[in-house]
């Protein structure tokens, strides 16, 4: 149990398109999730929290209007990386809250920006 | 504002043998969870363990067990019998809780990068 999944996995994209990232919680339903960012051989940085049906609280010096996350129903968050730049170019994760709000990770995006 | 402190970067182990991962956090919170994640080469972060402060008994998940000292707050983590497949940066964590939203959000430590020789 306690699967969550990640869509695409990996996506190379041409700077100043946009990229969409889905984060699915398989086997049980997340009022909460998570989106990461990690950079190589680093812990990972939260960037925002998730919650369903209503906005998303972003962390200090992540750019809301960069970074569209949506979480429209209790299994499944997304992540929009807006008019992307090489600069965003990174691995992003997504976790799931449970019921006893431990978080489960999806298996990450690896996203390049050219 | 909480912290975790790893101050390991880098541990090795023999295959079969046990090894010790340390973490120490800071918090003025008296109700809250502790977690030990491990991300192997593939980078999928995979839950190891997880401590309620409440609960005075260690937890134990087959191989990993944690010694968890609230007073000290210290919680370390135990790997037996090492295997090839422990290979992984292990990851502490902590969570206040048991309250919803952006306040449950974990605060990680640095990690510990396991290495298992054969």
């Amino acid at each position: 149990g306690a699967v969550v999944s990640q869509h695409p996995s990996r996506v190379i994209c041409k700077s100043g398109t946009s990229v969409k990232i889905e984060c699915r919680s398989l086997d049980f339903q997340a009022t909460t999730m998570f989106w990461y960012r990690q950079f190589p051989k680093q812990s990972l940085m939260l960037m925002a929290t998730s919650n369903e049906g209503s906005k998303a609280t972003y962390e200090q010096g992540v750019e809301k209007d960069k970074f569209l996350i949506n979480h429209a129903s209790l299994t499944l968050s997304t992540l929009t990386v807006t008019s992307a730049h090489p600069e965003d170019s990174s691995f992003y994760i997504c976790s799931a809250a449970d019921r006893r709000e431990t978080q489960y990770f999806g298996p990450g995006t690896r996203l390049l920006v050219l | 504002a909480q912290t975790v402190t790893q101050s390991q970067p880098e541990m090795s182990v023999q295959e079969a043998e046990t090894v010790t991962l340390s973490c120490t956090y800071d918090t003025s919170e008296s109700d809250y969870y502790l977690f030990w994640y491990k991300q192997p080469p593939s980078r999928q972060m995979i839950l190891v363990i997880r401590q309620e402060a409440y609960k005075q008994q260690n937890a134990t998940e087959n191989r990993f067990s944690v010694n968890f000292q609230k007073a000290a707050k210290s919680f370390s983590l135990k790997i037996s019998d090492s295997q090839l497949g422990d290979a992984a940066m292990y990851f502490c964590a902590y969570r206040r809780g048991p309250y919803g939203g952006a306040t449950n959000k974990l605060i990680f430590g640095t990690g510990t990068l396991l290495a298992v020789q054969p």
